[in-house]
């Protein structure tokens, strides 16, 4: 119930395309939903984070979608450029920052000039 | 920004050795601090959370022995590898969080550790 479940594992799209990456999720008690960019020898850096009031949020280039319902969530990479070639965390915690966040497994993004 | 500082950025040393890393906020009071292990193309895998002033909780599985976490002061909390053997090398990555506030955790960046 603890697991937050992420795909694709790898992801090669084209410059000018949109990379789209899925997360779901169990626990209920879930209500905060943020995505991590990490580069290589880097941590992970907040890119977006959403709560479950909304459906949607967009940040720029970056937008989460998220269906309460089904307990998933995704994020869109709009017009994605060869500098978000990075690994993608998705992530679950309650809505506190004392609480532990529970992560996914990765997607290793890689976008082609 | 919150800014968490990660010290060192890479360490080698001998088998044997203790090392220390260092996790600092900058311009913020972490009033808890999390310390994740990252194997190569994997996640972060939680090993132990840590408030400021009490004993750290530690993951199923993690020595709190071999990992010492020490959480000070509001913004600094330390971990050290004592007995460092080849199977600890990893990516070592701290977080830290405002507590009971909607602010995100933000993350250092990282302490490669490679033991020789």
């Amino acid at each position: 119930q603890q697991q937050v479940k992420q795909s694709p594992q790898s992801l090669i799209v084209q410059k000018g395309g949109i990379p789209i990456i899925n997360c779901a999720y169990e626990n209920t008690a879930f209500d905060y939903f943020p995505w991590y960019q990490q580069f290589p020898g880097k941590g992970p850096a907040l890119l977006i984070a959403i709560r479950p009031d909304v459906s949607e949020k967009k940040e720029g280039r970056f937008t989460i979608s998220f269906n309460k319902s089904a307990k998933q969530f995704s994020l869109h990479i709009m017009d994605s450029q060869p500098g978000d070639s990075a690994t993608y965390f998705c992530a679950a915690s309650p809505w506190t920052s004392g609480s532990r966040l529970t992560f996914g497994e990765g997607t290793q993004l890689t976008v082609n000039p | 920004g919150a800014v968490v500082s990660q010290h060192p950025s890479r360490v080698i040393c001998k088998s044997g050795t203790s090392v220390k890393i260092e996790c600092r906020s900058l311009d913020f009071q972490a009033t808890t601090m999390f310390w994740y292990r990252q194997f190569p193309k994997k996640s972060l895998m939680l090993m132990a959370t840590s408030n400021e002033g009490s004993k750290a909780t530690y993951e199923q599985g993690v020595e709190k022995d071999k990992f010492l976490i020490n959480h000070a002061s509001l913004t600094l909390s330390t971990l050290t590898v004592t007995s460092a053997h080849p199977e600890d090398s990893s990516f070592y990555i701290c977080s830290a969080g405002r507590g009971q506030t909607n602010q995100p955790q933000h993350f250092g960046d990282g302490t490669r550790l490679s033991i020789l």
